[in-house]
């Protein structure tokens, strides 16, 4: 059964304190591995979608690898107001399979 | 302007009720999804649906249904059967020849 797994469950940041998420993952057949960010109260919001390993994708201070067993989405000096939800999802041979996500605070 | 509608924001039932929560798209996309999400959980999925009049059952079906008349829209009924109902319900969909799926904004569903 594909398996996703998120680390830390919850992040503390000062501003400007860079750090990294983690999603390790077994998957059959990863057909892609995404990255949301999601608001309280609010839908998933779309990120990344990562394909193989060894990729990276950037999108301001954020950005995010894959290897063959697990993903890090990297905060570079992060400001407020990217406190929020980040989950991760794997693509199998037959479904999404979501993580349970870690949230994100960054202090002022 | 594109994207994924849902409706209510709130909903309030009483148990023993049934219940539609309204999910419609205007990005052309063939597939769409219903998820469940609860604290300290992963989305789980629901039903889904590749094209117009068909949809599979997804992880935990027991005590929903749903239909997909239209492209457009694919509502979701909770039914009294199912136990434990409250929780934030996501609708998702999928263009052709991607696996992003995109959500929209959610409904939160209390029964009491």
């Amino acid at each position: 059964e594909d398996q996703v797994t998120q680390s830390p469950e919850a992040l503390r940041l000062q501003e400007g304190e860079s750090s990294s998420l983690n999603c390790s993952y077994t998957v059959s057949g990863l057909r892609g591995l995404f990255w949301y960010r999601q608001d309280p109260g609010k839908g998933p919001e779309f990120l990344f979608t990562l394909y193989s390993a060894g990729e990276e994708k950037e999108k301001e201070r954020l950005k995010a690898t894959l290897t063959k067993k697990e993903s890090f989405l990297h905060i570079t000096a992060p400001k407020p107001e990217d406190s929020a939800t980040y989950l991760c999802a794997v693509q199998g041979d037959y479904k999404l399979s979501f993580g349970a996500g870690t949230t994100v605070t960054v202090r002022a | 302007d594109g994207g994924i509608t849902q409706s209510p924001k709130y909903l309030f039932r009483k148990e023993g009720q049934n219940v539609t929560l309204s999910c419609e798209q205007n990005l052309n996309h063939d597939a769409m999804y219903w998820y469940r999400q609860d604290p300290g959980q992963g989305l789980r999925l629901i039903y889904y649906s590749q094209i117009v009049n068909d949809f599979q059952k997804g992880d935990i079906a027991e005590g929903y249904s749903v239909s997909r008349e239209k492209k457009e829209s694919f509502p979701l009924t909770v039914t009294s059967a199912q136990k434990n109902p409250t929780a934030f319900y996501l609708c998702a969909s999928r263009p052709k020849g991607s696996y992003e799926q995109y959500f929209g904004p959610g409904t939160r569903l209390t029964v009491t």
